[in-house]
């Protein structure tokens, strides 16, 4: 099956800092990715739809100037957590789907755990 | 907004008995599909259901999807050691992005 990269894997950053998280599709093109975050023992929940060449959709809730989405080419989009807090420790994951192919299966990276101190 | 839930959030069984999980949405759902993710890693894609009372089967794995499209069913016979993780339905509503709202998951734990 399709490959989606998600770096880094984990990553402990101080209060304050931005940390850039990054998803690839290695071997198709996803003109739309998506990012969730999931608590310890909870579900996916969906934070924003990134759409290559424009502007991410975010859901409810989120803020779109702390968690910053840019999808720059076909395969690659990137998460930063700008000015992280604690609360913003969780494991952040991206999917993608082969749309070009009509794909409904989502492929995910392996997610990244974020610690903030 | 769109909410999936499912029930039951836990569950415990012997090795070789059923297991079934149900999913239920607040509106009705394009498609819906399942996943299984193991401690520590990432969703890993089962199956998509479409059609109003489609059932699918993979193995021990059933599937079912409800007539009103608005829930659906994940029932594994027989269970075994490697059944062991978080099972999420996610719906999907239609629309240009097709996005996917996951549901609360329910955790098998298979005792040998």
């Amino acid at each position: 099956g399709a490959v989606v990269s998600q770096h880094p894997s984990w990553v402990i950053c101080k209060s304050g800092t931005s940390v850039k998280i990054e998803c690839r599709s290695l071997d198709f093109q996803a003109t739309t990715m998506f990012w969730y975050r999931q608590f310890p023992k909870q579900s996916l929940m969906l934070m924003a739809t990134s759409n290559e060449g424009s502007k991410a959709t975010y859901e409810q809730g989120v803020e779109k100037d702390k968690f910053l989405i840019n999808h720059a080419s076909l395969t690659l989009s990137t998460l930063t957590v700008t000015s992280a807090h604690p609360e913003d420790s969780s494991f952040y994951i991206c999917s993608a789907r082969d749309l070009y192919l009509g794909s409904a299966e989502a492929f995910f990276g392996q997610g990244t755990r974020l610690t903030v101190v | 907004g769109q909410q999936v839930m499912q029930i039951p959030q836990y569950q415990h069984v012997q090795e070789g008995e059923d297991f079934t999980t149900y999913c239920n949405s607040s509106t009705t759902l394009s498609n819906i599909q399942w996943y299984k993710q193991r401690p520590g890693g990432h969703p890993v894609f089962l199956i998509q259901l479409v059609k109003s009372g489609e059932v699918k089967k993979q193995k021990r794995l059933t599937f079912q999807f409800g007539e009103a499209k608005k829930n659906s069913s994940l029932h594994i016979t027989a269970t075994q050691t490697t059944d062991v993780g978080t099972y999420f339905c996610a719906g999907s509503y239609g629309g240009a992005t097709n996005k996917l709202i996951f549901g609360t998951g329910t955790l098998l734990a298979v005792q040998p």
